[in-house]
This record gives structure tokens, C-alpha cells and sequence, in this order.
């Protein structure tokens, strides 16, 4: 099936760094979603992309999608502990179903304080 | 309070036993879904369904069987013949109309020896 490729799978940062994880698609994007997975815990949404070349911001996150509609990626600025976490970018629309989406592998971020 | 639930949180089995996940939803979505997440493996999509009395495999269903009777309920069944079961369980559901986020269950780990 569709494929997104997410890069990189581990990201070891030091507290106030700044860390950007990639989503690659061989094929255009319909959409795409960002979700958060703490520790332990389950996925929650963080944005939806849409529009081509679309940047949105929530505090220090920034999440891009491509003029291309083939790649996105989400930028966070100074890094906290609480951002530690799993970031995954899924694609919905995949396989021509309105209701499926198609998880990234995810990024695992650790923060050092 | 609006949410998914899932039990149990863990779950141990036997080898050769069946075993069901349970997943309830009062947020009166039409859409679930069961994901099944291993390490460095992202989530990968064993069922879903978009309304009551249907559901349609997902990428990795080999091995499951789910029904939907009710809208509220999307009970997940780990048969004899997986040959992986271990794994953490996540279950979601969506809105059925348009372009829309995925709501997670705290998730169901299950250990089978």
C-alpha cells in the first residue's frame, strides 16, 4: 500500500535545541496529519496540512506541507521535556478511502534537560 | 466525559487461546478502527469500519475478525492463527463527515506466551 517514509526514526536533543521531523511521499499527498504519542500513552492529534505550501504554527511547533503536496514536516523550536515523544505524520485519503489513514513509522524525540 | 475506552489495559493469553479486545465509544462517531503498534513499526491498520453491521480489512488483518453491531462498540477478536499476537492494541474512531482527526483509546497491551 501507499507508503509514507518518515525521517529521522530517533532524535536525541539537548533542552533548547530545536528538532524537525520529515515526511516523504513518492506520490501527492491528499492531506496530511500530525499526531503525538508521550511515553506509554496513546496518539493525539496535532494538525491537519491541506493546502499546498500550508505552514501553521501552535506556540513552538511549525508544520509545513510542500508546495508539492509530497512531503511535510514539523519544526519544534527550543525543546522541553514535555516534548519528549513519538511524532507520526499520517496521510488520509490513502487507497482512495475517505476514512483511512496511513501512519508514518514515526519520530522518536528524547530530550535532555 | 466524551471518549474511547479500551479493556483492559494488559492483557496476557496463552498460546493457541482466542482472545477479545473490547472498544467503546460515546463520542457518536460512525467511523473505528483497530491499530496494532510494535516497536519501530508506527500504527498499522488491521479493520476498520465506517458505519454500523460493516467493516473492511486493513493492511494487516490476517489473523483478526471484528464486527459492529452497535455504533458505540468495535470489538476486536486476536485468533489462534496470528502469528505475532503480541502487541499494543490501539482502537480510534472518526467523524464521518468530510476530512476529519482520529480519536484514540488509551490502548490494550497484550502479551500471549
Amino acid at each position: 500500500g501507499q507508503q509514507v517514509m518518515q525521517i529521522p526514526q530517533y532524535q536525541h536533543v539537548q533542552e533548547g535545541e530545536d528538532f524537525t521531523t520529515y515526511c516523504n511521499s513518492s506520490t501527492t499527498l491528499s492531506n496530511i496529519q500530525w499526531y503525538k504519542q508521550r511515553p506509554g500513552g496513546h496518539p493525539v492529534f496535532l494538525i491537519q496540512l491541506v493546502k499546498s505550501g500550508e505552514v501553521k504554527k501552535q506556540k513552538r511547533l511549525t508544520f509545513q506541507f510542500g508546495e508539492a503536496k509530497k512531503n511535510s514536516s514539523l519544526h519544534i523550536t527550543a525543546t522541553q521535556t514535555t516534548d519528549v515523544g513519538t511524532y507520526f505524520c499520517a496521510e488520509q485519503n490513502s487507497g482512495g478511502s475517505n476514512y483511512k489513514l496511513t501512519f508514518g513509522k514515526g519520530t522518536l524525540l528524547t530530550v535532555n534537560p | 466525559d466524551g471518549g474511547i475506552t479500551q479493556s483492559p489495559k494488559y492483557l496476557f493469553r496463552k498460546e493457541g487461546q482466542n482472545v477479545t479486545l473490547s472498544c467503546e465509544q460515546n463520542l457518536n462517531h460512525d467511523a473505528m478502527y483497530w491499530y496494532r503498534q510494535d516497536p519501530g513499526q508506527g500504527l498499522r491498520l488491521i479493520y476498520y469500519s465506517q458505519i454500523v453491521n460493516d467493516f473492511q480489512k486493513g493492511d494487516i488483518a490476517e489473523g483478526y475478525s471484528v464486527s459492529r453491531e452497535k455504533k458505540e462498540s468495535f470489538p476486536l477478536t486476536v485468533t489462534s492463527a496470528q502469528k505475532n499476537p503480541t502487541a499494543f492494541y490501539l482502537c480510534a474512531s472518526m467523524r464521518r463527515e468530510g476530512l476529519g482527526e482520529q480519536y484514540f483509546g488509551p490502548g490494550t497491551r497484550l502479551t500471549v506466551t
